[in-house]
């Protein structure tokens, strides 16, 4: 079956452009995760939705992050007024339930380039 | 100091050598370790899984524990050119998501 999607594979952005990324998660699947990897880096955590009600958001850098799963399926991380340090992949993990990390499955990413 | 320490590389082997990647941490309270391979252009993909101390095997892949010595090891047997890749260890003190990652080493296994 389809595994978990996203959507541009690659962005390029100006500074101080906003820009959307999206995430298809498998059919099904409750639990939505974001990370940001930076380049040479491990993950790091953004933000975790349980169907559409975002429960941990601890993560985000700043408020120019935000994330919204509106109908518990598809979600969107946007990020506004985009600066250089924004430069990362975009990494969108979807789980059947429950929040064990070793249960989710990873997207290929979104690889936004902020010039 | 990062939590967790892991080598870059690249390491760079011929096939069929036995390979040893490692990462070493600092907080005594981790209990679950994971073993993650990430191939260019995709996200990562859970190998390994190891709640507390001790060994686990599957397939051609050993993971072990070390909690004394805040040290972690993945073995990979009879390494094909299939196993380039970047491996990336993680680990939490529970079970959830918040998972404390390593930077990921870059192995190349050479035909």
């Amino acid at each position: 079956g389809a595994g978990v999607s996203q959507s541009p594979r690659y962005k390029v952005a100006k500074r101080g452009q906003d820009v959307a990324l999206r995430c298809d998660p498998i059919s099904g699947h409750v639990s939505l995760f974001w990370y940001q990897q930076a380049l040479g880096q491990g993950p790091e955590f953004l933000t975790y939705f349980q169907n559409e009600a975002q429960l941990d958001k601890s993560g985000l850098p700043s408020d120019r992050f935000f994330a919204e799963r509106p109908e518990g399926s598809v979600s969107t991380l946007k990020i506004q007024r985009t600066q250089q340090e924004d430069s990362a992949v975009y990494l969108c993990a979807s789980s059947l339930a429950g929040t064990s990390a070793q249960t989710q499955y990873f997207g290929p990413g979104t690889r936004l380039l902020v010039l | 100091q990062k939590e967790v320490e892991q080598d870059p590389g690249p390491l760079s082997v011929p096939e069929g050598a036995i390979v040893s990647l490692n990462c070493t941490y600092s907080n005594s309270a981790f209990q679950y370790f994971m073993w993650y391979r990430q191939y260019s252009r995709k996200g990562p993909e859970l190998l390994m899984y190891t709640y507390s101390s001790g060994n686990k095997e599957d397939g051609r892949f050993t993971a072990q524990v070390d909690k004394s010595s805040k040290y972690i090891s993945l073995f990979i047997r009879d390494s094909q050119p299939s196993d380039s890749a970047t491996y990336l260890c993680a680990m939490s003190e529970d079970s959830n998501y918040q998972l404390i990652w390593g930077a990921g080493t870059k192995l190349i296994i050479k035909p």
